[in-house]
């Protein structure tokens, strides 16, 4: 078993759809990230939260660390938001991320 | 700022050969990432610096890897002799306070090894 777990693995979605994103972790932890990778590789960091809830446009993630479990929604999806999105964890003993495996979001026109 | 800068972007080489692959941090960055991407094993972490000296190596593949950082801009990592098996994308990445911190990813280094 995975200590960071994603749900669902690939999400096809249609354009102006509420999406969700879930992680859950089995350790306890002092932060956790959100990351964006896209069709061409590259990685952007979307979040590092340690506790409630975040928003920048159009995202919001939320954090229960009593649950161990995070969501990542996007609001009005749109095409250019399908990419693949990673949760990492940061353990409460650790200096490094575990990484789950990703979700590949589609968001069709 | 540019951004974490990667080079090279893609490079194909043949089995036995060295490989090196550069990393220029954000300015100001006191923490440089190591990471290597496959389909098998996700991202995982390599090694990591803060303020240049290698803090965490444990992730370092083997002897065959190494990694170095002369200055605050500067990071290589070497692959000496490459193997079919190293082929993924190696991402460098930086930021201000490690992992409690946003953290600044470059585009990649795709290696294939034949």
């Amino acid at each position: 078993k995975n200590e960071v777990e994603q749900s669902p693995q690939n999400l096809t979605a249609q354009e102006g759809e509420f999406i969700t994103i879930n992680c859950s972790y089995s350790v306890g932890i002092s932060a956790l990230h959100w990351l964006q990778q896209h069709p061409g590789g590259g990685i952007v960091s979307l979040f590092m939260l340690s506790s409630g809830k975040k928003k920048h446009g159009r995202l919001i993630a939320t954090i229960n660390i009593q649950e161990k479990h995070s969501s990542l929604h996007i609001t009005a999806s749109h095409p250019r938001d399908s990419a693949v999105y990673i949760c990492a964890v940061l353990e409460t003993s650790g200096s490094r991320l575990t990484f789950g495996e990703g979700t590949q979001l589609t968001v069709n026109p | 700022d540019a951004g974490v800068i990667q080079s090279p972007r893609h490079e194909v080489t043949e089995m036995g050969q060295e490989v090196t692959l550069r990393c220029k941090p954000i300015s100001g960055h006191d923490y440089l990432f190591w990471y290597r991407q496959t389909m098998m094993r996700g991202l995982e972490l390599l090694i990591y610096f803060n303020n240049n000296v290698p803090i965490d190596d444990s992730g370092m593949p083997e002897d065959r890897f190494s990694a170095k950082m002369p200055n605050a801009s500067f990071s290589t990592l070497k692959i000496q002799p490459s193997e079919p098996r190293d082929s993924a994308v190696y991402f460098c990445a930086s930021s201000f306070q490690g992992v409690v911190d946003t953290i600044y990813f470059g585009e990649g280094s795709w290696l294939t090894v034949v």
